[in-house]
């Protein structure tokens, strides 16, 4: 199994309240994903990051952010959390070059409920 | 945009039978494919990848085959088990590392 690990498992925070995710790998990947998960909608790209201190937005960044200060952390933050925003949260890892070039390899996810 | 869908949404077979699922994306350009497996509440596990230059994989009783040309790829599965129950997606990456996801297939296997 790849070596990500997230934190919290599960959260559950009320309308309007900072909330911050975090996402730490052991394998030393380039790329890291946040992706969320809904009903309907499958999994849906947050903001991915290409190195420290390089990031970009997905499709659905709105309300997000991220930050990557080191190789093996990439936090996700919700500003003032909403309703609209309880998912669950996965971070995924993966790295150029090598047999299997771009895999990608997920942790365990984040259940975050807004009250 | 590139989309991404997966047909049916819902699947339910008897132990021990072959079965296929289907994966179709609208833009042929794409550099990997990738099929995963996802159990309930838990994050999801890379099944198998397939690259641009290569047309199928296999792992055990798994064979995953690209025709980019028609915009599917396929997920064989042998013998299938109730082990085997578990929502499979497949993901696409345009050769942008960022991967577009089908909204998967839910698979029941019944023993």
């Amino acid at each position: 199994d790849a070596g990500i690990t997230q934190s919290p498992r599960h959260k559950v925070t009320e309308t309007g309240t900072p909330v911050t995710l975090r996402c730490h790998q052991t394998e030393n990947h380039r790329y890291m994903y946040w992706y969320r998960q809904d009903p309907g909608h499958g999994l849906r790209l947050i903001h991915y990051s290409y190195g420290v201190k390089d990031t970009d937005k997905g499709e659905v960044s709105d309300g997000y952010s991220v930050s990557r200060s080191k190789t093996e952390d990439f936090l996700l933050t919700l500003e003032s959390a909403t309703s609209s925003q309880t998912s669950v949260y996965f971070c995924a890892i993966s790295s150029p070059g090598g047999t299997n070039t771009g895999e990608l390899f997920f942790g365990e996810g984040s259940r975050l409920t807004v009250l | 945009k590139q989309e991404v869908t997966q047909i049916p949404a819902a699947l339910s077979v008897p132990e021990g039978e072959n079965l296929v699922l289907n994966c179709s994306f609208t833009d042929s350009a794409i550099y990997n494919l990738q099929w995963f497996r996802q159990d309930p509440g838990k994050g999801l596990t890379s099944l198998l990848l397939i690259q641009s230059s290569q047309r199928e994989q296999t792992s055990g009783r798994l064979n995953a085959s690209l025709d980019k040309s028609s915009g599917r790829s396929t997920l064989y599965i042998a013998a299938s088990q109730p082990g085997d129950s578990a929502t499979y997606l497949c993901a696409v990456e345009p050769g942008t590392y960022k991967y577009i996801f089908g909204t998967g297939t839910r698979l029941k296997v019944l023993a």
